[in-house]
């Protein structure tokens, strides 16, 4: 399966924008790029997610480079609400072997400051 | 409405002892998902049923057998409990074959003591 790597934490502070950035070089052509999020003592929640081309969104938007090898989540004003940990994720939903499941890495822990 | 509801929220058990936990997901979703959150934060699957049918079984001692009487409901059903069995349990679902978001329960935290 592949995979991503992303940087253990990154600080902003609030209502400046957060750029998180993710790494899949052996990303596949049928890979999508999931982003999800888990706040404190809850589940994962989904952000956003892209295959060529950039995504926006109303939480985030999501830009991929040309060669799909990197992504980079971006959150245009952060609150505190934020804070969070925040995982990229590659996902196949056609092979059958992976059946649509989310293999999650470490993530960046996003710390928001007032 | 919670969309992927878990039960119960909290566990605390001794050793040995049988629990079970129970999931529930009204999106009309035809696929769940058991994850195990451990103390050091990684989230890993454990099972996916699709139609009630198991299509994932990652390499899970076989003191955990999941169930899924139909497809809005998947429960987790953990026998002789040990330690190392504390964790996060969440419960997920989503549409098999498209590539929409998963949705996830809010976790259970079993404390085996």
């Amino acid at each position: 399966d592949a995979k991503t790597t992303q940087p253990n934490s990154m600080e902003s502070n609030e209502e400046e924008p957060v750029h998180l950035p993710c790494n899949h070089s052996t990303i596949s052509g049928t890979d999508y790029i999931h982003w999800y999020r888990q706040l404190p003592s809850q589940g994962p929640e989904y952000v956003i997610h892209g295959l060529t081309s950039n995504v926006n969104n109303r939480m985030a938007s999501l830009a991929i480079a040309e060669d799909r090898k990197s992504s980079t989540l971006i959150l245009h004003r952060a609150t505190l609400r934020d804070a969070a940990v925040y995982y990229c994720i590659l996902r196949d939903v056609v092979r059958t072997d992976s059946w649509g499941k989310l293999q999650f890495g470490a993530g960046t822990q996003v710390v928001v400051t007032p | 409405d919670t969309a992927v509801s878990q039960t119960p929220k909290y566990l605390v058990t001794q050793m040995g002892n049988d629990k079970s936990i129970k999931c529930e997901q009204n999106l009309g979703h035809d696929t769940m998902y058991w994850y195990k959150q451990d103390s050091k934060k990684f989230l890993k699957i454990m099972f996916s049923y699709n139609n009630k049918e198991l299509i994932i079984n990652e390499t899970v001692p076989n003191r955990f057998s999941p169930k899924s009487p139909d497809k809005a409901h998947l429960n987790l059903h953990i026998n002789s409990l040990e330690l190392g069995d504390s964790a996060v349990y969440f419960c997920a679902s989503s549409q098999l074959g498209q590539n929409t978001e998963a949705f996830f329960g809010q976790g259970t935290r079993l404390t085996v003591v």
